[in-house]
């Protein structure tokens, strides 16, 4: 079975520091990779998500992630927090599995953004 | 065009009640997925359907059941409801299969008492 580790179940920074949320997956097939962003009493709403390509992948609201194969990482920043960032964030795994679509969510990291 | 909708917004049932939780994808999207999320957790992977057909199931009992009709909107049906059933669950569409972008529902909050 495929897993997502999200460390940190919650992070504080401080307005204008950098971002940092940590994702680490586990496949043996090649994975898509997803982050998403969970308002409080909200649905999810997308970040960025690598498929192939380019490893470096922009999201929405100044967000990135870089997928590391070697590493099985795909951690999620931002250069300058705003109040706006916090939230609930979610790493995901889509991936193949005796053709059927499987899908893993991490357990999410609640970012405090401090004034 | 809209998002994907979920109805009922909040849900109350008794244990051992069934319930039945509905979506409506974008339009011109044909995949739909369900997810459970209870409280403090991440979203647990419950079905897919594409074009009407399950394409992606995760580890829930057979209490669990869904289905996709001709116009893709879809049901989540649970039957003999238990407190762990409470929970938000959340539908997600998309336009393809594997790997493409899924847009979320604002979901469906129930209770089970």
């Amino acid at each position: 079975a495929q897993s997502v580790t999200q460390l940190g179940s919650h992070v504080s920074v401080s307005e204008g520091a950098l971002v940092l949320l940590r994702c680490n997956y586990s496949s043996s097939v090649p994975p898509y990779l997803f982050w998403y962003v969970q308002y409080p009493n909200q649905g999810l709403q997308l970040l960025l998500k690598y498929t192939t390509g380019a490893t470096l992948v922009k999201g929405i609201n100044g967000f990135e992630a870089e997928f590391k194969k070697s590493e099985t990482s795909f951690h999620l920043t931002k250069p300058s927090a705003h109040m706006s960032d916090a939230a609930e964030y979610f790493c995901a795994v889509t991936y193949l599995s005796g053709g059927y679509q499987k899908v893993t969510f991490g357990t999410g990291t609640k970012l405090q953004v401090i004034p | 065009d809209a998002g994907v909708t979920q109805s009922p917004t909040h849900l109350i049932k008794t244990r051992g009640q069934h319930v039945t939780l509905r979506c409506s994808p974008i339009s011109g999207h044909k995949s739909v997925s369900w997810y459970q999320q209870v409280l403090g957790q991440g979203p647990q992977f419950i079905f897919q359907y594409y074009e009407k057909e399950e394409r992606g199931r995760g580890n829930f009992p057979d209490r669990f059941s869904a289905r996709q009709f001709p116009n893709y909107s879809s049901e989540l049906n649970v039957n003999a409801l238990l407190l762990g059933d409470s929970a938000l669950y959340l539908c997600a569409s998309s336009d393809r299969s594997l790997g493409e972008t899924q847009y979320f529902g604002p979901g469906t909050r129930l209770l089970v008492l």
